[in-house]
């Protein structure tokens, strides 16, 4: 069974702080890593994709790769209120042999909250 | 780019009535569609993945009978919730890809069956 896990929350920081979001994911053949934020009430909307290791960096959001680790983590630096958000971290299934299923494994999601 | 629509944005029926529900990619062609379902509080559960041209493919639990998809075109697929009952009430999105790629979704369906 594939997984990917991801700390419920909520999560509360300030705002201006940094926000990190973890996320562990079952499937080590697994090529394709995302982040997407759901507003309440709303479908989810990508933010990042990553597929090597390392960092990706776009904007105020920071998405870290460790494969090795089987580990994706999305940093939003200066959080601002309206980055309250569940964030949902999605993995791409794989087949045995490597190739992509097309179809995403979700995390449940972490429920982040802004504070002013 | 990379838009996805979704037609209705909400709808009300009577328990046992038939609703459809579209998802267009407007930008680009899709070559695979995939509908959610999330109620209230949940996370997105994954009904059926569909490739245009072919036969849906369901997740284990989903009715395929109940739940009609028909992608007929690289741009458009149909959700059709037959029958519907008070329990199939929930919040349906949709998303669509290109060759197995980033999904983009489309902005949802609110079913409501009385």
């Amino acid at each position: 069974q594939k997984e990917v896990e991801q700390n419920s929350g909520p999560l509360s920081v300030p705002e201006g702080a940094i926000a990190s979001l973890n996320c562990t994911y079952s499937d080590r053949v697994s090529q394709s890593f995302f982040w997407y934020r759901q507003y309440s009430g709303k479908s989810p909307e990508l933010i990042m994709s990553i597929y090597s290791n390392g960092d990706k960096e776009d904007g105020r959001f920071t998405a870290q790769l460790n494969k090795a680790s089987q580990y994706v983590s999305l940093l939003i630096r200066d959080s601002q209120p309206s980055d309250s958000a569940t964030y949902l971290c999605a993995v791409n299934a794989q087949f045995v042999w490597g190739g992509s299923q097309g179809n995403l494994i979700f995390g449940k999601g972490t429920k982040l909250s802004v504070k002013p | 780019g990379a838009v996805v629509s979704q037609h209705p944005s909400w709808v009300i029926c009577k328990s046992g009535t038939s609703v459809k529900i579209e998802c267009r990619s407007l930008d680009f062609q899709a070559t695979t569609m995939f509908w959610y379902r999330q109620f209230p509080k949940q996370s997105l559960m994954l009904m059926a993945t569909s490739n245009e041209g072919s036969k849906a493919t369901y997740e284990q639990g989903v009715e395929k009978d109940k739940f009609l998809i028909n992608h007929a075109s690289l741009t458009l697929s149909t959700l059709t919730v037959t029958s519907a009952h008070p329990e199939d009430s929930s919040f349906y999105i949709c998303s669509a890809s290109r060759r197995a790629e980033t999904q983009y979704f489309g902005p949802g369906t609110r079913l409501l069956v009385l």
